[in-house]
């Protein structure tokens, strides 16, 4: 079975510009959350995306916003990007069976990421 | 406000020895508790772990849960300098599907 997989692998953009980023989960997973990670904040949680719909959001501006597509692919995209926003991209899916609070929990399979340089 | 410790941030130990990674939270509801390798890029699963005193273990690597105490500890044994990489662990809050993650801790062994 094919992992996550995340396009571009690397990006670099120059402030004020803005970006999208891809992520297509393991097949039979509609659950898709992004991270950002970068070495003073570590990994921290940005949305999570199920049924085309955004269940839950991370404290992040309003520059950053996604979507999800029909066949549980994702879209993240950043406006007007930030000196700051310069990090690894990580997408990563599960198997979440439905979009109410469940009790158990499905681990979720990271993709590769996309490491974003802004200029 | 959910937050989760992981020490030592560091670690540097010879082939052969044996380590533990420590892993502290506070989360509301907690759901279960992820351990996670993270080496060039992506993240690669190891455990979940929801219920206390249950030990998962997987070849060397093994870990438990206390959530009484709110911690988790990660065992490698006979480590090989293939397992040196970022060790991350995360929770899962009640009523969310994200992931609370620890800066993790770098180990690196030495041949």
């Amino acid at each position: 079975k094919a992992g996550v997989t995340q396009t571009p692998r690397y990006l670099i953009k120059t402030r004020g510009q803005q970006v999208t980023l891809s992520c297509s989960p393991i097949s039979g997973h509609r659950s898709v959350s992004w991270y950002q990670q970068t070495p003073g904040q570590g990994l921290q949680f940005l949305f999570e995306y199920f049924s085309e719909t955004q269940r839950n959001k991370g404290n992040f501006p309003g520059r950053f916003s996604g979507r999800q597509f029909s066949n549980s692919r994702s879209e993240m995209n950043v406006s007007t990007l930030e000196l700051g926003d310069s990090a690894l991209y990580l997408c990563a899916s599960s198997l979440r069976l439905s979009g109410g609070i469940s009790s158990s929990y499905n681990e979720q399979f990271f993709g590769p990421g996309t490491r974003l340089t802004v200029l | 406000e959910d937050k989760v410790v992981q020490s030592p941030l560091s670690l540097v130990v010879h082939e052969g020895d044996t380590v533990t990674l420590n892993c502290s939270y506070e989360v509301t509801n907690f759901r279960s508790l992820l351990w996670y390798k993270q080496e060039k890029k992506a993240p690669t699963f190891l455990f979940m772990l929801t219920s206390s005193g249950i030990e998962k273990k997987s070849g060397r690597l093994s870990s438990i849960l206390d959530k009484k105490e709110l911690f988790s500890i990660l065992n490698i044994t006979a480590t090989q300098t293939g397992d040196s990489a970022v060790y991350l662990c995360a929770v899962t809050p009640g009523g969310s599907e994200k992931l609370v993650f620890g800066k993790g801790t770098k180990l690196t062994v030495n041949p």
